[in-house]
């Protein structure tokens, strides 16, 4: 039973260029999570999808945006890159909000030069 | 909103010792706790989960956390460590409601000694 998969594994970009996370959640999961893990902190929490809908936003700025499509799979999108933005992206999924605890994947490390 | 502290960012320990990685949250609401162990360079793996029921939670690899509501910790013990428990863990909390995001705290990393 395949986990969560998250491509791709690393990345690296240019500051002010726009960037695509992808996240297929584990079988029968139906809610994404995004999660911003910067060097030797704890992971924040982004945002979640569940029903293609965007249902809670952390304290994250307008540049960071996503998708989920009807296969529940996922996209971060994160435009207008800044070197601050250089950190490992997890994503999580759960067999709807609340229901036990969620599976993250293994992540993107996006690297902003 | 919810917080979460862990105290300690780094516990070194000797091999086949007993470890205690401390954890503390803060919430206005009813919470379920998590948690997390990260190895170098990979994603976060499930420990351990307290969602209902028995205040004490085990894992399949030996670590316990005890969930006390009046001093609103939920640590985290093992009895005896091994060289692979090495790594990063992070507790963390949500709500019982809404979007049951985590709010994680900022990682203890435990280093076996041999």
């Amino acid at each position: 039973d395949a986990g969560v998969t998250q491509s791709p594994t690393h990345l690296i970009k240019t500051r002010g260029q726009q960037v695509t996370l992808r996240c297929s959640p584990k079988s029968g999961h139906d809610t994404v999570s995004w999660y911003q893990q910067a060097l030797g902190q704890g992971p924040q929490f982004i945002f979640q999808y569940y029903e293609e809908e965007e249902r809670q936003r952390g304290n994250f700025p307008d540049r960071f945006s996503g998708h989920q499509f009807p296969n529940y799979s996922s996209e971060l999108n994160v435009n207008a890159l800044l070197l601050g933005d250089s950190a490992l992206y997890l994503c999580a999924s759960s067999l709807a909000p609340g229901q036990g605890a969620y599976t993250f994947g293994s992540g993107t490390r996006l690297t902003v030069v | 909103a919810q917080s979460v502290t862990q105290l300690d960012s780094q516990v070194p320990v000797f091999e086949e010792a007993p470890v205690e990685l401390r954890c503390n949250y803060s919430s206005s609401v009813s919470v379920y706790l998590f948690w997390y162990v990260q190895y170098p360079n990979q994603g976060l793996q499930l420990l351990l989960k307290y969602l209902s029921g028995s205040t004490l939670v085990e894992s399949i690899n030996g670590f316990e956390a005890e969930f006390n509501k009046s001093q609103t910790s939920f640590h985290l013990r093992k009895p005896s460590v091994h060289i692979s428990d090495t790594a990063e863990y992070f507790c963390a909390v949500s709500g019982t409601s809404g979007t049951y995001k985590y709010i994680f705290g900022t990682g203890t990393r435990l280093k076996v000694l041999a």
